[in-house]
C-alpha cells in the first residue's frame, strides 16, 4: 500500500459544480496534512493546511478523518481557474525518526466553460 | 519581496557533466529541500537542511550532492553519476525542521541532459 494514494482523475467538471478529492494515509502517527495546487509546469502552492476540526477557506473545505485515515478536498462552484492538479501532503515519521512530507501523485481537475 | 529564487529556469547540457542549481531564499527559514518531480511521480525528497553547516540525504540522493554554508543558501550539483538526470528540480525551504509547517517552493529548475 501506498503511504499516500489519491485518484488521479481527471476529474472532468463543468463550471459551476462542486468537486471532491479523497487522500488516503498510511500511517496513524501522522500529524500535519496539507492540499497543495499544482498548475502545470509551475511549482506546488499551498492551498490550505488541514485541522482535525476541518477548515474552509471560501470556497474550498478540507476535512480530515483520523478513524479512517483520509483527508477531503471539498471544491464549491467551481471556477475555470480551479483548473489544476491538487496534491495531497502528509507528515509521517521516516528513517532515523525523522518526520518527512510523503506527497500524493496527484489528482488533476480540468473545470469545463 | 520575501521568497526563494532558483536558477537557472531551463537548463541543458551534455551527459557526463555535472551541473549546479541555484536556490535562494530571504525567507529566514532554517529549513531548505531539494525535490525531484518526473511525470507520473510525485515529488521526491533529494536532499534536506535544518540548519546551516548540516544536511541529510532524502529518498533518491545518489547522483547529488549540496552544501549549507550560509542560512540562505543550498545549492544542488547533479554529477554525472546521476542515471537520470532530466528532470523538474524543485527547491524549497520552512519555517519549521520538523516539516510540520507548509513548504514554500522557488520556481523549479529543468533540467534536460542530452
Amino acid at each position: 500500500r501506498k503511504e499516500v494514494e489519491q485518484d488521479p482523475g481527471p476529474f472532468n467538471v463543468p463550471e459551476g459544480a462542486t468537486v471532491a478529492f479523497n487522500c488516503t494515509y498510511s500511517n496513524s502517527a501522522s500529524q500535519s496534512f496539507f492540499w497543495y495546487r499544482q498548475d502545470c509546469r509551475k511549482e506546488p502552492k499551498l492551498l490550505m493546511s488541514v485541522y482535525s476540526s476541518g477548515n474552509e477557506d471560501g470556497r474550498f473545505t478540507a476535512q480530515l478523518n483520523r478513524a479512517s485515515q483520509y483527508i477531503s478536498l471539498l471544491i464549491r462552484d467551481s471556477k475555470l481557474s480551479d483548473s489544476a492538479t491538487y496534491l495531497c501532503v502528509v507528515n509521517m515519521y521516516g528513517a532515523g525518526n525523522n518526520r518527512k512530507l510523503i506527497w500524493g501523485l496527484g489528482t488533476s481537475l480540468a473545470v469545463n466553460p | 519581496d520575501g521568497g526563494i529564487t532558483q536558477s537557472p529556469k531551463y537548463l541543458f547540457r551534455k551527459e557526463g557533466q555535472n551541473v549546479t542549481l541555484s536556490c535562494e531564499q530571504n525567507l529566514n527559514h532554517d529549513a531548505m529541500y531539494w525535490y525531484r518531480q518526473d511525470p507520473g511521480q510525485g515529488l521526491r525528497l533529494i536532499y534536506y537542511s535544518q540548519i546551516v553547516n548540516d544536511f541529510q540525504k532524502g529518498d533518491i540522493a545518489e547522483g547529488y550532492s549540496v552544501s549549507r554554508e550560509k542560512k540562505e543558501s543550498f545549492p544542488l550539483t547533479v554529477t554525472s553519476a546521476q542515471k537520470n538526470p532530466t528532470a523538474f528540480y524543485l527547491c524549497a525551504s520552512s519555517t519549521d525542521r520538523g516539516a510540520l509547517r507548509e513548504l514554500f517552493f522557488g520556481e523549479g529548475s529543468r533540467l534536460t541532459v542530452l
